[in-house]
């Protein structure tokens, strides 16, 4: 697609619920971002995919979330086990290759826990 | 891995003024600076990047200055214009596969006419 497309847009869950978060990069990308953006807070990092090398996950929060990323394309990022906390905007990015290359955010995904 | 501190978190200027925004960041491997502007209900934007072979660069009212030996780098907007309000994040990685980029906290600048 013309960007990085992000489903659902608007997310409310109940407490205790998983929750997936989608994941479109631009066509052609190889590095793709997750990242997490609280009420008028910063771009905290959660983790990064590039091509086919293993995904750094050292800002995952807890082991309540994870993401996949399949055939080097779409990725989904899941939260197990819901809490308020976890109530935050979740930016997906990517870009031509990692580093040094511009990244493209999508437009998020808004998960409230209620 | 890579730490980045963004000051001031909040800048209010006149509509002319100039308002500049610092970074500082931890690891010294890292190459490759850029500048993110986001508005209020929008998706960050890239704006300006530089990378550790130049000084500075410039893009008409905006500059990026980077001192690697200090490990800083900032971000200039001069003649401001109210339509320059949003948050800024700054971001540091190594130019290379397999690093992520990471961002500051972001300054909120607002430009009063």
């Amino acid at each position: 697609g013309a960007g990085v497309s992000q489903s659902p847009s608007n997310k409310v869950t109940e407490k205790g619920k998983d929750v997936e978060l989608r994941c479109d990069p631009i066509s052609g990308h190889t590095a793709l971002y997750w990242y997490r953006q609280s009420l008028g807070q910063g771009l905290e990092f959660l983790i990064y995919f590039q091509g086919n090398s293993a995904p750094d996950k050292s800002g995952l929060p807890s082991d309540r979330f994870s993401a996949e990323r399949t055939g080097g394309s779409v990725s989904t990022l899941t939260i197990q086990r819901t809490q308020q906390e976890d109530s935050a905007v979740y930016l997906c990015a990517s870009s031509g290759s990692s580093g040094g290359n511009t990244i493209y955010f999508g437009e998020g995904s808004w998960l409230t826990v209620v | 891995g890579e730490n980045v501190e963004q000051h001031p978190s909040t800048l209010s200027v006149q509509e002319g003024d100039s308002a500049v925004i610092k970074c500082t960041y931890s690891d010294s491997a890292s190459n490759y600076f850029p500048w993110y502007k986001q508005e209020l209900g929008k998706r960050p934007q890239l704006i300006i990047d530089i990378r550790s072979n130049v000084g500075e660069k410039k893009d008409q009212r905006i500059a990026v200055t980077l001192n690697k030996t200090a490990k800083h780098f900032s971000l200039h907007i001069t003649e401001t214009q109210p339509e320059d309000s949003a948050v800024y994040f700054c971001a540091a990685s190594m130019d290379q596969a397999g690093t992520a980029l990471i961002f500051g906290k972001g300054t909120t600048l607002s430009v009063s006419s």
